[in-house]
């Protein structure tokens, strides 16, 4: 599976747009890519998976470039609940494999 | 929606002992699991790919005869963690893939986790 790089922080405040971007410039073309996120002492939770089109689901946007080699997760107002680090994968849409986690990006939100 | 289920939610053990984390798919079937460990700070870790009814495949690294895993059901999957030392002290999370729908749902769901603290 491609590896993907993150930034390992990031801040926004409350009510507005969080942008985590990431980047996957040896992405295969068979590879879609997740977004995953984990609030602190809790299991991932899914939030949103992509091909090349982008794609919008309650709780975030995905944007994939037109060449796919980065992406950028949405959350287009964000709360305080929403602090928690987001991991960006790719891998093979439907192979029933394991999940690789990067580093992630740990989003703080601030009032 | 699918919800994993994990017990304990924490444990306290002394050097030495063993421990079993159980890892449930409530409200699906899941012929495969994966365990997980995270280190404070850190990212999750993948331990090992749990198969109902066969043996488990462990990542490099992990020791299979230190951490045993029994997929004995279709809904449950257990992780022992044997003669257990300090450095054993973690997060412990799993997660399940639904067997039995629709292609298109063929995620992985992941449980609440597990700390684990060895005295």
């Amino acid at each position: 599976d491609a590896k993907t790089t993150q930034p390992p922080s990031m801040d926004c405040a409350e009510g507005r747009a969080a942008n985590l971007p990431c980047n996957h410039s040896t992405i295969s073309g068979n590879e879609y890519v997740y977004w995953y996120r984990q609030i602190h002492s809790q299991g991932p939770q899914y939030i949103i998976h992509g091909l090349k089109n982008n794609e919008t689901n309650e709780m975030a946007s995905l944007i994939i470039t037109e060449d796919r080699k980065s992406s950028t997760l949405i959350l287009p107002h964000a709360t305080l609940r929403d602090t928690a680090v987001y991991y960006c994968i790719v891998r093979v849409f439907n192979q029933g494999g394991k999940l690789i986690f990067g580093q992630g990006t740990e989003l703080s939100v601030k009032p | 929606g699918a919800v994993v289920s994990q017990h304990p939610s924490r444990v306290i053990c002394k050097s030495g002992t063993s421990v079993k984390i159980e890892c449930r798919s409530l409200d699906f079937q899941a012929t495969t699991m994966f365990w997980y460990r995270q280190f404070p700070k850190q990212s999750l870790m993948l331990m090992a790919t749990s198969n109902e009814g066969s043996k488990a495949t462990y990542e490099q690294g992990v020791e299979k005869d230190k951490f045993l895993i029994n997929h004995a059901s279709l809904t449950l999957s257990t992780l022992t963690v044997t003669s257990a030392h300090p450095e054993d002290s973690s997060f412990y999370i799993c997660s399940a893939i639904n067997s039995g729908g629709p292609s298109s749902y063929n995620e992985q769901f992941f449980g609440p986790g597990t700390r684990l603290t060895v005295l």
